[in-house]
């Protein structure tokens, strides 16, 4: 029962490069969502998914991109870090609209 | 714009003492609301849903309740295992199911 992993758990990188945040459910949920967390600010919506090659922005989408090319898949990349983007990552899924949100355990990433 | 504000943003109980989190919200219609417990390092572990106003849920120590304007989570008899960040959430009727979360409310409970 693996549920939902997200990888690496831990990244460190410096500004201008490229990093990409990994997140993989294994119970076939439609939608999927990428989360930052950060002190003061709580829990804020980056970019969702409901469905394969569906994504819509949240409410923080600058500076991110999104893919989602299989139902299971719903990477994360940052195409030129910057020291704003240094957070911890959540990855979540639900299967149906009213059903709630399961999370992965984060992806710390500091960016130097 | 949909918010949640929970507070207190800290509380300090004694093992046994009873007490209860607030979540007000204000949110374009109410599909859901939602509670979540975050230990340190973790990401968010489903508590709860309410759906209407006057809709309660229990598990363990733990109880839930909704009105047209706030949820409250009461704590009784918590243990120091209930030690935790409590996250409130709103889902809104329209729109594509997202939640808007509340900046938590950070639990310890001292033996």
């Amino acid at each position: 029962d693996a549920g939902i992993t997200q990888s690496p758990r831990y990244k460190i990188t410096e500004t201008g490069r490229q990093v990409t945040l990994m997140c993989h459910q294994t119970w076939s949920h439609s939608y999927m969502f990428w989360y930052r967390q950060d002190l003061g600010h709580g829990l804020r919506l980056i970019y969702y998914s409901a469905a394969a090659d569906i994504t819509d922005k949240g409410e923080v989408p600058d500076g991110y991109v999104v893919s989602r090319s299989k139902t299971e898949n719903f990477p994360l990349t940052l195409e030129s870090a910057t020291r704003s983007q240094t957070s911890v990552y959540f990855c979540a899924s639900k299967g149906q609209v009213n059903q709630p949100q399961h999370f992965g355990d984060g992806t710390r990433l500091s960016i130097l | 714009e949909d918010q949640v504000t929970q507070s207190p943003e800290a509380l300090r109980l004694q093992e046994g003492e009873s007490s209860s989190l607030n979540c007000s919200y204000t949110v374009s219609g109410l599909r859901g609301l939602f509670w979540y417990r975050q230990d340190p390092g973790k990401g968010p572990e489903f508590l709860f849903t309410l759906y209407s106003a006057g809709e309660e849920k229990e598990k363990e120590r733990l109880k839930a309740t909704l009105t047209k304007k706030e949820s409250f989570l009461h704590i009784t008899a918590p243990k120091p295992e209930d030690s935790a960040t409590y996250l409130c959430a709103v889902q809104a009727s329209a729109g594509y199911s997202t939640l808007t979360f509340g900046k938590g409310t950070m639990l310890l409970v001292s033996p």
